[in-house]
């Protein structure tokens, strides 16, 4: 079974400092990872994933994320936060093949400080 | 090009109530699943629909059905609810369940 411990639950930075969250996963299998972002009282949006092509994914907003096997690790970063980064972050794992559910972490809100 | 509805957004029932949920799917999915995500928490899979069938369930009891309709639409039912039923109920739809998923906004659910 796959989990996802995603390390620290609140992260705050200053605008236009780096945005660094980290994840890590547990997979029996080569996994499918995911980050989402979700705004207060909104749903999901898809951020990047990583299906098995290069490791280091870019997704939207600026954000990209580097897959390493060997650290299990999957970190979302970002070069210069923006106010508008402020959100709750999710990474999430499929182990595709006749898997189809995704497993969530626990999210990382994130702050951003003028 | 509408991505995934769902409805109501919100709703308040009483414990011991049933309570139906809707979803449409994004243009081109044909996949539904449905997550519950409690306060402060992360999403838990509930079950996939489909070609109008279970494909995949979670950890929920059978107080949680669902349905698929011909048109990929799709309903979650749950029964007898409890005060611990309260969260957000996400939809999210996927073409052949694969890939990433397209989510809605969430029906938020509260039980008195």
């Amino acid at each position: 079974a796959q989990s996802v411990t995603q390390l620290g639950s609140h992260v705050s930075v200053s605008e236009g400092a780096l945005v660094l969250l980290r994840c890590n996963y547990s997979s029996s299998v080569p996994p499918y990872l995911f980050w989402y972002v979700q705004y207060p009282n909104q749903g999901l949006q898809l951020l990047l994933k990583y299906t098995s092509a290069a490791t280091l994914v870019k997704g939207i907003n600026g954000f990209e994320a580097e897959f390493k096997k060997s650290e299990t690790s999957f970190h979302l970063t970002k070069p210069s936060a923006h106010m508008s980064d402020a959100a709750e972050y999710f990474c999430a794992v499929s182990e595709g093949s006749n898997d189809y559910k995704l497993s969530f972490g626990a999210g990382t809100t994130v702050t951003v400080r003028a | 090009d509408a991505g995934v509805t769902q409805s109501p957004t919100h709703l308040i029932k009483t414990r011991g109530q049933q309570v139906t949920l809707r979803c449409s799917p994004k243009s081109g999915h044909d996949t539904v699943s449905w997550y519950q995500q409690a306060l402060g928490q992360g999403p838990q899979f509930i079950f996939q629909y489909y070609e109008e069938e279970e494909r995949q369930r979670g950890n929920f009891p059978d107080r949680f059905s669902g349905h698929q309709f011909p048109n990929y639409s799709s309903e979650l039912n749950v029964n007898a609810l409890l005060l611990g039923d309260s969260a957000l109920y996400l939809c999210a739809s996927s073409f052949l369940g694969r890939d990433g998923y397209t989510f809605g906004s969430g029906t938020r659910l509260t039980v008195v």
